[in-house]
């Protein structure tokens, strides 16, 4: 019973290159989210899902582009990576059906170093 | 707007004591969600409860206790006789009620450290 996977866990690149971070859930949940923690920020929202080809900007969604054409994956594409995106990503999950399933549930996160 | 403030940054306790974890939000909704998280040094981020904005009973698990007030838009965390444990990232979490998106929208976190 895997959840909700993030991968790669780790990942170095440099600026300029186009990096892509995968989330998979094994739930069927309708809602995928993305979200960058950064000191002094806590977490804050990237894009969104409501469900499959249905996706919307978040808090902070420049430089980013998402797509999810099955409901189970939702991949974040960093177009051309820039120092500023060194962050630690966070993908979470939810039903979204009201009561237990407002309850957002993440994965482990992928720490991005971008040299 | 939506926000959320955890004010307290760092927290140190020695183990056994009971610390609370402020949390005051700000909506324009009359009906939401409240959230916890924790993020122990491991990293990844732990479901502890959520609340609805109408039900403003307070909530007791173990030595976990919330209590959401309405009227002073809080909804503080408390923890009753500290373990090293409990050493982690917290986090309060804000979302609007049966929308369409129930996005999150969090707290910078307080740091609480729990000395043996």
């Amino acid at each position: 019973d895997a959840g909700i996977t993030q991968s790669p866990r780790y990942k170095i690149t440099e600026t300029g290159r186009q990096v892509t971070l995968m989330c998979h859930q094994t739930w069927s949940h309708s809602y995928m989210f993305w979200y960058r923690q950064d000191l002094g920020h806590g977490l804050r929202l990237i894009y969104y899902s409501a469900a499959a080809d249905i996706t919307d900007k978040g808090e902070v969604p420049d430089g980013y582009v998402v797509s999810r054409s099955k409901t189970e994956n939702f991949p974040l594409t960093l177009e051309s990576a820039t120092r500023s995106q060194t962050s630690v990503y966070f993908c979470a999950s939810s039903d979204g059906k009201g009561g237990r399933g407002e309850t957002q549930y993440f994965g482990p996160g992928t720490r991005l170093l971008v040299l | 707007a939506q926000k959320v403030t955890q004010a307290q940054t760092e927290i140190s306790v020695v183990e056994k004591e009971d610390v609370t974890l402020d949390c005051v939000y700000e909506t324009r909704d009359t009906t939401y969600y409240l959230f916890w998280y924790k993020q122990p040094p491991s990293g990844e981020l732990v479901f502890l409860i959520r609340r609805n904005s109408f039900d403003e009973q307070n909530e007791i698990s173990g030595r976990y206790s919330w209590n959401f007030q309405k009227s002073t838009s809080s909804f503080n965390f408390t923890i009753t006789a500290s373990q090293v444990v409990d050493s982690a990232v917290y986090f309060c979490a804000l979302s609007r009620y049966g929308g369409a998106t129930n996005k999150l929208i969090f707290g910078t976190g307080t740091l609480l450290a729990v000395q043996p």
